[in-house]
């Protein structure tokens, strides 16, 4: 298997776009997790899926960040708009029923 | 809520043996959980407990106790390579939802 596979890698945008990121879990993992790297917050879990369902996104900072998990096989992030303080490490994270989470490479966001 | 604490830094020579604690509050608790971060790269995965004592994997050990809301991670036979970050997350109730700590950074010495 590939892994968990992440779009982009590198994504530098100004203030105001629209920014998507896009993750595809290993393959036959019911779990997936969307969390968000920074020096001064650490790893923060911001949302997790179950069969394609958000069970909790209360990590979620506020109303411009938004998620979808349409299939098994594809999830989105979206922030709109996108503002200097997004600007961190995005990973995305999958797991079946045991205990370890698979990392994807993550999606460095830069909004300038 | 939930909140984990560990040392920001720890300093070792190699092929000597280091321990990272990990001291968490948190309401249902169900595991603790090792990462390992490069600069750079993504968690991967060294340990879970779910129950009290130790767990080894190779030159990595974990142990939990959940009376003193307490884990570590022992790392032996140090190698240059182990430099990197060392996160301990709780899973809650359920075992799905993680917090993670904020990472102890190792530096391996020569």
């Amino acid at each position: 298997d590939a892994g968990v596979i992440q779009s982009p890698r590198h994504e530098v945008t100004e203030m105001g776009q629209e920014v998507t990121l896009r993750c595809k879990p290993i393959s036959g993992h019911d779990y997936l997790f969307w969390y968000r790297q920074t020096m001064m917050r650490g790893l923060e879990l911001l949302i997790y899926f179950n069969n394609n369902v958000p069970i909790d996104d209360s990590g979620m900072p506020e109303d411009r960040f938004s998620a979808k998990m349409p299939n098994a096989s594809f999830s989105t992030l979206k922030i709109q708009p996108s503002e200097p303080r997004d600007s961190a490490v995005y990973f995305c994270a999958s797991r079946s029923e045991g205990d370890e989470q698979f990392f994807g490479p993550g999606t460095r966001l830069t909004v300038l | 809520g939930q909140s984990l604490e560990q040392p920001s830094e720890v300093t070792a020579v190699e092929g000597a043996i280091v321990q990272i604690n990990c001291t968490y509050q948190t309401s249902g608790f169900y595991g603790l959980s090792w990462y390992q971060q490069h600069d750079g790269g993504a968690p991967t995965f060294l340990s879970y407990n779910g129950l009290d004592g130790l767990e080894e994997t190779g030159r990595f050990s974990s142990f939990l106790s959940r009376s003193d809301s307490y884990g570590y991670l022992l790392l032996q036979e140090l190698q240059m390579k182990d430099s990197a970050s060392y996160f301990c997350a709780v899973s809650g109730t359920g075992g799905f939802k993680t917090i993670f700590g904020a990472g102890t950074r190792l530096f391996v010495k020569a």
